[in-house]
Order: structure tokens, then C-alpha cells, then sequence
């Protein structure tokens, strides 16, 4: 059965503080590997892609990367408006199954 | 270019009742997916839809239902609803097939089970 961990569960930092948000994932052939946004009160906001160990993507203050068997997405000093929840998912091959989603981290960013 | 929309954003029903909730995917995507969030179980995966077919479906009792239909609109339906129906039902478009993890969600229906 696949699974989705994610870590920790909660982060609170100041404004410019840089941080890293945890993902581990069990899966039988990984298709693909999937980090979104999630606002409160909103639907979950896609971010980014990873497909296989090593691979990186980034976008603004954030990037995402990916080994055998977890991933992080490293905040560079966030904003304020980098708050919300972060959630990673998984897809094996195959896909059977949609995506397994992790709880997710919350993350709160003070100014 | 108008997002995934889904109604009713917000309603309450009581045990023993069905629901039915609609979603308008985003223009041009024919794949639809749909999930369930709760506090404690986090998102889960209910089933997808391309082309009025449902592709996959997970581990939900056959109490939860849905369809497709031709302009790529779909319903979920949930019969005999109980307390841990509670949920906020989150509809997703791509423009899949094949359906990969890029997707789009709508803000959801909030679905409150007394």
C-alpha cells in the first residue's frame, strides 16, 4: 500500500527564516511525485512535479527535491504570504488508485 | 480561463439522506477526479472519470457513486449518509488522459452530516 508521510506537522517561522518541510513515501514504482499549496478555505493549488531521484524544480522562494525515497521543499526566507498548508502526494505507476496524499505541513510565517 | 467549479459549496443533511454534488471542470479538460478531506484521514482518493467512464476508484463503500456525462460535467452522489460522511469533497480536472498528479482542484462542497 502506498504511503505519504510528511514532516513536521506544524512549522511556525519568522520572515526570512529558511526551513525545509519533510515528504517520505513508500510506493511499489513511482510514477510521479506532486507538491501543492493549500490555502485555508481553498481547494489544493498545484506547485510542482518531480519524476526521479535527484531531479529539482523550483519556483520563487521555493524548490523541491526528490530521492529513492523522500522529498523536500526547501523555503528560502519566506513572506508572510508563503502560509498555508503544504501537501505532498504520490502516484505509482500504474495509478490505480489516483493519488495518496500526505497530511500535510502547516506552516505559519510571522513577519 | 474560468477553474474547476463545484456546487453546492456548503450544505448540511442529516443521516440516512443522499447528497449530489456537481462539478464544472476547467474548459477543455475531460478527466475528472474527485476526493474526500477530513482532519484525521487527510485527502482520499474517491474515483475519476474520462470520457464518461470511470477509469479508477478507490476504497470507498459503494455507498459513494458517480458519473460523468457527455460536456464533461460530473456528479458524486453519496447515499445513506452517516456522521463520518462529514468531509469537504474536493473536485479535480486535467486534461489527462494519461491523468497525472498536475491538477486542478476546485474550492470544494463542505458537506456537514447531523
Amino acid at each position: 500500500e502506498d504511503q505519504v508521510t510528511q514532516s513536521p506537522e506544524a512549522l511556525r517561522l519568522q520572515e526570512g527564516e529558511s526551513s525545509s518541510l519533510n515528504c517520505s513515501y513508500t510506493v511499489s514504482g513511482l510514477r510521479g511525485l506532486f507538491w501543492y499549496r493549500q490555502d485555508p478555505g481553498k481547494g489544493p493549488e498545484f506547485l510542482f512535479t518531480l519524476y526521479s531521484a535527484g531531479e529539482e524544480k523550483e519556483k520563487e522562494r521555493l524548490k523541491a527535491t526528490l530521492t529513492k525515497k523522500e522529498s523536500f521543499l526547501h523555503i528560502t526566507a519566506p513572506k508572510p504570504e508563503d502560509s498555508a498548508t503544504y501537501l505532498c502526494a504520490v502516484q505509482a505507476i500504474g495509478g490505480a488508485d489516483g493519488l495518496t496524499f500526505g497530511k500535510g505541513t502547516h506552516l505559519i510565517i510571522q513577519p | 480561463k474560468a477553474g474547476v467549479t463545484q456546487t453546492p459549496r456548503y450544505l448540511i443533511k442529516t443521516r440516512g439522506q443522499q447528497v449530489t454534488l456537481s462539478c464544472s471542470p476547467i474548459s477543455g479538460h475531460r478527466s475528472v477526479s474527485w476526493y474526500q478531506q477530513t482532519p484525521g484521514q487527510g485527502l482520499q482518493f474517491l474515483f475519476e472519470y474520462f470520457s464518461e467512464t470511470q477509469r479508477n476508484k478507490g476504497n470507498f463503500p459503494g455507498r459513494f457513486s458517480g458519473r460523468q456525462f457527455s460536456n464533461s460535467r460530473s456528479e458524486m452522489n453519496v447515499s445513506t449518509l452517516e456522521l463520518g460522511d462529514s468531509a469537504l469533497y474536493l473536485c479535480a480536472s486535467s486534461s489527462g488522459p494519461p491523468v497525472t498528479g498536475e491538477l486542478f482542484f476546485g474550492e470544494g462542497s463542505r458537506l456537514t452530516v447531523l
